[in-house]
């Protein structure tokens, strides 16, 4: 099965900075690649996805990137704010969906 | 639309028992599947279902079953709950239905079971 790490089970950034955020996979590269955000009690909400011949994907203030090569897929959230504090997770699609074990992200102001 | 809505929100319950897990989803969505969530553990696929009558196994399926009747529920059963349940849990949807991608997964709020 795949196997993936999320580095840094902690990111405590300053407001305003850009938070990065890692999502390294092996075995086979997948047909695509999620980042969910999950807060506290919740369950995960859909942010980007990237599929495994694009290179790079922005939404707002959130970019993706996606290195088949590296087997890796950076998330970066630029400007940070409180409010982006939360767990974020990365996933992937192969036969079946394979989840990290998530990044708990704190924007300190 | 209320989306993808789980009962019951929490449960406990003595080793042996059997419990069934609700999820419904509004969204007209084919594909549905639950997951666990541990500590350190990440989301794991416990079963998924591609559609009405056809479920298939994930990951971690042992000690549970699903059936899928209709497009609209999936209920997930323990069978004889043991102390390893204890997890949160959580259902997905994914489209195509009403106005979704096929790729995007929508999780349920989870069902946070105890078991003693």
């Amino acid at each position: 099965s795949q196997k993936i790490e999320q580095n840094s089970e902690a990111l405590n950034i300053q407001e305003g900075k850009t938070a990065t955020l890692t999502c390294n996979y092996t075995n086979y590269s997948p047909a695509y690649l999620q980042w969910y955000r999950q807060d506290p009690g919740r369950g995960p909400v859909f942010l980007l996805l990237i599929r495994e011949n694009e290179k790079e994907k922005r939404k707002e203030r959130l970019k993706v990137t996606f290195d088949t090569t590296l087997k890796q897929s950076l998330f970066h959230i630029t400007a940070s704010q409180p409010a982006d504090s939360a767990t974020y997770l990365c996933a992937l699609r192969g036969n079946q969906f394979y989840f990290g074990t998530g990044t708990s992200l704190t924007v300190i102001p | 639309n209320a989306g993808v809505t789980q009962t019951p929100k929490f449960q406990v319950l003595k080793t042996g028992q059997s419990m069934t897990l609700q999820c419904a989803q509004d969204m007209n969505h084919e594909y549905m599947s639950w997951y666990r969530q541990d500590p350190g553990m990440g989301l794991r696929l416990i079963h998924y279902s591609v559609g009405a009558g056809i479920t298939d196994q994930g990951e971690v399926p042992n000690g549970y079953n699903v059936s899928r009747s209709t497009t609209e529920d999936f209920p997930l059963r323990l069978l004889s709950a043991a102390p390893s349940q204890t997890s949160v849990y959580f259902c997905a949807s994914r489209g195509p239905g009403l106005a979704s991608s096929t790729d995007t997964q929508y999780f349920g709020p989870g069902t946070r079971l105890t078991v003693l």
